[in-house]
């Protein structure tokens, strides 16, 4: 079993729509949760970084940690065709500084 | 621009001989991590530097590969005798003293032939 876990997609949504994107892991000692986006062959870009549980707004995105549940999700809202991309949640216990990554999950917003 | 820098975007090889990537770091960053990144996977951790030290290296640095950071500054990874298995993206990022969040480079595509 993965320590992070990640529908690869692809998810195709209608321009407009809300997009709920989400990553589930089993190490209890992650601590840092981050959403990057990955438009095809370039590196991630950096969307949401969170410490521990809570939410995190940042314009139309909305980063949300259950830690509870073991569960992250990532809401993009009024979806625009330039946000069809991958999409990597990744986690850190903090201390090992090295980032554990999901498989990322394939968005496209149809126009 | 002052974000994370690579060099070569893309490099092709023939099986066996010997590569080397380069990455510049954000300036005044001293922590700079290497991942790998095959199609359809996220970014698997390769190895990490706090200033010149090389702190941590994953499992799947086979004795083929080395990452080098002489001065602080860039950093250098370097795969003797590739094989066809190395072909990937080789993803570099950096992060500030005292600060979790990483920011990556655009990636070096190696393919071996």
């Amino acid at each position: 079993q993965k320590e992070v876990e990640q529908d690869p997609g692809p998810l195709s949504v209608p321009e407009g729509a809300i997009v709920s994107l989400n990553c589930t892991y089993s190490n209890s000692a992650f601590q840092y949760f981050m959403w990057y986006r990955q438009y095809s062959r370039k590196g991630p870009e950096l969307l949401m970084y969170t410490y521990s549980s809570g939410n995190k707004e940042d314009g139309r995105f909305t980063a949300q940690v259950d830690k509870s549940s073991k569960y992250i999700s990532l809401f993009i809202r009024d979806s625009q065709p330039s946000d069809s991309a991958t999409y990597l949640c990744a986690m850190s216990a903090g201390g090992t500084y090295k980032y554990i990554f999901g498989t990322g999950t394939r968005l496209k917003v149809l126009a | 621009d002052t974000g994370v820098s690579q060099n070569p975007r893309h490099k092709i090889t023939k099986r066996g001989q010997n590569v080397t990537f380069r990455c510049d770091p954000i300036s005044e960053h001293n922590r700079l991590y290497w991942y790998r990144q095959t199609l359809g996977q996220g970014p698997e951790f390769l190895t990490y530097f706090q200033n010149e030290a090389q702190l941590e290296k994953s499992r799947l640095l086979s004795d083929r590969f080395s990452a080098e950071r002489p001065k602080g500054s860039f950093s250098t990874l370097e795969i003797q005798r590739t094989e066809q298995g190395d072909s990937a993206m080789y993803l570099c990022a950096s992060s500030a003293k005292g600060g979790e969040t990483q920011y990556f480079g655009p990636g070096t595509r190696l393919l071996v032939l």
